[in-house]
């Protein structure tokens, strides 16, 4: 089971700010940094955020991460329906010695 | 511009070894501080890196899953190769490869290949 741990699901209407949370521990969030991917339905990953913050050539504005200790977050403003889709955290684990993946959050537009 | 793509069996019997290839293109494996990975994903759960191999030929492992996982890469062929040993159904998944760069995350991923372990 993954050591990232995300809520299953979230959710907004279009325009609104959605915030998903991935808590880790000192061995991988708190150490390392954090990468966030969204998965659109019947498709592969795409890197969406990279090193914590940073963006990607390509992906909107909208989309912003951030890290504090054991813990990351990935906001989306203005959410859209094409933001419908599942968003996984993850970072590499030093006492596991690989990369980890957190648990994913479907994220719904209403 | 980088693509890869993931090749082999979609059908895989019970206790059975898995090999699947990875053919990229767009990057060399020999440039520092570049690795490949494969990932997983069954149905409707989360996905999970199994290996990755670095341009000097470092590995990682799933700690979970390392005795029956074996990484390769052929430079000259731009390819990597995952073998996994004594498949079971609860190996049904995706199979993904994608390229790492230095710093970065996984980007870009292949299409992925669905590998179903069924006698």
């Amino acid at each position: 089971q993954s050591v990232l741990t995300q809520p299953p699901s979230a959710s907004g209407t279009p325009g609104q700010r959605v915030t998903i949370s991935c808590s880790g521990s000192s061995s991988n969030i708190g150490s390392n940094t954090v990468n966030w991917y969204q998965q659109l339905p019947g498709t592969a990953p795409k890197l969406l955020i990279y090193s914590n913050h940073q963006r990607p050539s390509g992906v909107p504005d909208r989309f912003s991460g951030s890290k504090s200790g054991t813990s990351a977050s990935l906001a989306i403003s203005g959410l859209q329906s094409e933001d419908e889709a599942d968003y996984y955290c993850a970072a590499w684990d030093d006492s596991l010695n690989g990369y980890v993946f957190g648990t994913g959050t479907k994220v719904t537009v209403l | 511009q980088i693509t890869l793509k993931e090749s082999g069996p979609t059908l895989v019997q019970p206790t059975q070894t898995l090999t699947l290839t990875c053919t990229f293109s767009g990057f060399s494996l020999s440039t520092t501080g570049v690795s490949v990975g494969w990932i997983r994903q069954p149905p409707g759960k989360a996905l999970e890196c199994l290996a990755l191999i670095y341009w000097d030929d470092d590995k990682r492992y799933s700690p979970s899953l390392k005795s029956r996982l074996t990484i390769t890469k052929d430079t000259s062929k731009n390819q990597v190769v995952l073998t996994m040993t004594s498949m079971d159904p609860v190996d049904t998944a995706t199979y993904y490869c994608a390229h790492m760069a230095p710093g970065e995350g996984f980007d870009p991923w292949g299409q992925g290949t669905l590998v179903t372990v069924s006698s």
